[in-house]
């Protein structure tokens, strides 16, 4: 079975542009979560979504939006790039949101850098 | 807020059983422990979980204290592939926000 993908692995952007990440989850898998890891702040949820709803967000500026398709693949937005962007962008992926434990399975991540 | 205290680092020579500690509290009763590493550059990998019982899989055991306030992930025989930050994570039942914390940073030395 093939693992969570992420693209693209690694991007350059500028203060000011805007950046789209995709994140194809594991087949089968309905919830997808996105996750900022930098050096200062470690990993930070950014926001979950299932069933193309969001289920849960974190303390993320509206900068950060994302959204889920009708096959669960998912995409995250993030407009006028702050250089405190820069970071480690993981997605992970658990079969479903109700169960009584989840197992997430994360992504390589897309290493995003912010000039 | 964290829920968890783990130690910063911790150094276990290689075969030799890796315990790594974790303090929970304040955790409530339908709240689950949740173990991950992350080695350098690589996604997060779950290790196990549990909720009162302790747990055994093929990668860890976890031990969880009667009163719920702490537990011990051992790796019973540390190999150098083990080295990584690994994550003590307080959570609900199907709750997939996971607060990471600053975890502990394992080093095996051969």
């Amino acid at each position: 079975k093939a693992g969570v993908t992420q693209t693209p692995r690694y991007l350059i952007k500028t203060r000011g542009q805007q950046v789209t990440l995709s994140c194809s989850p594991i087949s089968g898998h309905r919830s997808v979560s996105w996750y900022q890891q930098t050096p200062g702040q470690g990993l930070q949820f950014l926001f979950e979504y299932f069933s193309e709803t969001q289920r849960n967000k974190g303390n993320f500026p509206g900068r950060f939006s994302g959204r889920q398709f009708s096959n669960s693949r998912s995409e995250m937005n993030v407009s006028t790039l702050e250089l405190g962007d820069s970071a480690l962008y993981l997605c992970a992926s658990s079969l479903a949101w109700s169960v009584a434990y989840n197992e997430q399975f994360f992504g390589p991540g897309t290493r995003l850098t912010v000039l | 807020d964290a829920k968890t205290t783990q130690p910063t680092s911790m150094d276990c020579a290689e075969g030799r059983a890796a315990n790594l500690p974790c303090n929970h509290s304040t955790i409530s009763g339908n709240e689950y422990v949740y173990w991950y590493r992350q080695i350098h550059s690589q996604g997060p990998q779950y290790i196990i979980h549990g909720l009162k019982n302790n747990e055994t899989n093929e990668m860890a055991s976890l031990i969880i204290t009667e009163d719920r306030k702490s537990s011990t992930l051992i790796l019973p025989h540390a190999t150098l592939r083990d080295t990584a930050v690994y994550y003590c994570i307080v959570n609900g039942a199907g709750a997939n926000n996971l607060f990471f914390g600053t975890g502990t940073r394992l080093t095996v030395i051969p």
